[in-house]
């Protein structure tokens, strides 16, 4: 079974803080992904990983960056937290083809 | 703009009863169509995905129908169940990287 593992399930930051959130994809998939998830707007895309170094820009990456410096590993950066940024954020990888197996969400709080 | 409309919000069925969950979207180079399902605490899984070649498929309980030229799909539950009780995301893509989710229908399948 592919595993996508997320490093907090919840996390409560203030504001200004540097925010990490962490995944990582036990497949050796290619692609990563990261997505906030907000009641009435469904899931949106932030980020999206290609290759180790590589992204592409979501929907609404304003206020966020991502690095990924192995293929299994893509974190998502806050720079200094704000409170429009408390949500769920979701992580998800693919190989080839369209399927993608996401991780169990962090709970993010900004005070 | 939402690219992909889903409806309704939520739904209260009987178990045994029929769920049916619809969306609609714009872009006529989606060729990839999924719908997930959500359990409270986790991430969305993959449930059933269509192609825009076939106007129905159908995965033991679940059926998708998709009609091009109407540009909508939806997600038929037949003989639902109380494990059913979930919530669902229809979503669109055409490039396998970039997906557009719908804002999800929160199902309650009463025993």
């Amino acid at each position: 079974d592919v595993k996508v593992t997320q490093s907090s399930r919840y996390l409560v930051k203030r504001t200004g803080e540097k925010v990490f959130l962490e995944c990582v994809q036990d497949m050796d998939h290619e692609n990563m992904f990261w997505y906030r998830q907000d009641p009435g707007l469904g899931l949106r895309l932030i980020y999206f990983s290609y290759d180790v170094k590589m992204k592409e820009k979501g929907d609404i990456p304003e206020g966020y960056s991502v690095s990924r410096e192995k293929k299994e590993r893509f974190s998502l950066i806050l720079e200094s937290a704000s409170t429009n940024q408390t949500s769920m954020y979701l992580c998800a990888s693919r190989v080839t083809g369209y399927e993608q197996f996401f991780g169990p969400g962090t709970r993010l709080t900004v005070l | 703009q939402q690219q992909v409309k889903q409806s309704p919000q939520s739904l209260i069925v009987q178990k045994g009863g029929i769920s049916i969950i619809n969306c609609a979207y714009e872009n006529t180079a989606f060729d990839y169509f999924p719908w997930y399902q959500q359990f409270p605490g986790k991430g969305p899984a993959l449930l059933i995905a269509i192609r825009p070649d076939v106007s129905e498929k159908k995965e033991g309980r679940f059926t998708i129908s998709f009609n091009k030229s109407a540009k909508q799909f939806s997600l038929h539950i037949m003989d639902s169940q109380p494990g059913d009780s979930a919530t669902y995301f229809c979503a669109a893509s055409s490039t396998g990287n970039q997906f557009y989710f719908g804002t999800g229908t929160s199902l309650t399948v009463i025993p």
